[in-house]
C-alpha cells in the first residue's frame, strides 16, 4: 500500500530565506507526483506536476525534484515571502498502466513565513 | 476560464439526515474525482469517474455513500443516514484525459454533522 510522508509537519522561517520541503513515498511505481498549496479553509492549488520520467520542474521561485528510485521529492522555495504561508501537500498517482487514477496525499507541511 | 466549482460551500445537518454535495468540473474534463479531507490530514480518495461511469469506487467508506455523474459533467455525492464521523471537507477534482493528468481541485464543501 502506497504511503506518503511529509517532513517537517510544520516550519517557521523569516522572510527571505530559501527553504526545502520533503516528501517520501513507499512504492516507487508512480505515474506522477504533484505538489499543492492549501490556504486555510480553501481548496487545493496545483503548484507543480512532475511526470515519473522527469527529474524536476520549475515555476517562478518554486522548484520540485523527483528521485523515483529512492521514493523522494523535494519542493524548494527561494526567497520566501509572507504570502507563501500555507500548507503544502505532496501527492503521488500510482501507475495503474492507464491514463488516470487517484492521488495519494501526505498530511502536508504547514509553512509560516514571518515578516 | 472557470475552475472546478462545488456547492454548497458549507452544509450543516443532523445525524441521520440525507445530504447531497454537487461538483461542477472544468468544461471538457472527462475525469472527475471525489476526496474527503479531515482536519490535519491530507485528502483521501473516495471515487473516480471517467465520463459517466465510476471507474474506481474503492475509496467509498461504506454503502451509505454513493455518487453519480449521469451526463458526464456535473457529479453529485450522496450520503445517507449521516453520522458525526462524516464531518469533513469534501473535495472534488477534475482532469483531462490524455494529457499530463494534472488534477484541478474545487474549493470544497465543509460538511458538519451535529
Amino acid at each position: 500500500k502506497q504511503e506518503v510522508t511529509q517532513i517537517p509537519a510544520a516550519l517557521s522561517v523569516p522572510e527571505g530565506e530559501n527553504l526545502v520541503l520533503n516528501c517520501s513515498f513507499t512504492d516507487s511505481a508512480i505515474y506522477n507526483l504533484q505538489w499543492f498549496r492549501q490556504d486555510p479553509g480553501k481548496g487545493l492549488t496545483s503548484l507543480l506536476l512532475i511526470q515519473s520520467s522527469q527529474r524536476e520542474q520549475t515555476s517562478g521561485r518554486l522548484n520540485a525534484s523527483l528521485d523515483k528510485s529512492s521514493g523522494r521529492s523535494t519542493l524548494y522555495i527561494a526567497a520566501s515571502q509572507p504570502g507563501d504561508s500555507a500548507t503544502y501537500l505532496c501527492a503521488v498517482r500510482k501507475n495503474y498502466g492507464g491514463s488516470q487514477g487517484n492521488l495519494i496525499f501526505g498530511k502536508g507541511t504547514k509553512l509560516s513565513v514571518k515578516p | 476560464g472557470a475552475g472546478v466549482s462545488q456547492t454548497p460551500s458549507n452544509k450543516v445537518t443532523e445525524k441521520g439526515k440525507y445530504v447531497e454535495l454537487r461538483c461542477d468540473p472544468i468544461s471538457g474534463h472527462t475525469a472527475l474525482y471525489w476526496y474527503r479531507q479531515s482536519l490535519g490530514q491530507g485528502p483521501e480518495f473516495l471515487i473516480y469517474f471517467q465520463g459517466t461511469g465510476a471507474a474506481d469506487d474503492s475509496g467509498l467508506p461504506n454503502d451509505r455513500f454513493f455518487a453519480v455523474r449521469p451526463e458526464g459533467s456535473v457529479s453529485t455525492l450522496k450520503i445517507q443516514r449521516t453520522e458525526r464521523g462524516d464531518s469533513a471537507v469534501y473535495l472534488c477534482a477534475s482532469s483531462i484525459s490524455g494529457s499530463s493528468n494534472e488534477q484541478f481541485f474545487g474549493p470544497g464543501t465543509r460538511l458538519t454533522v451535529l
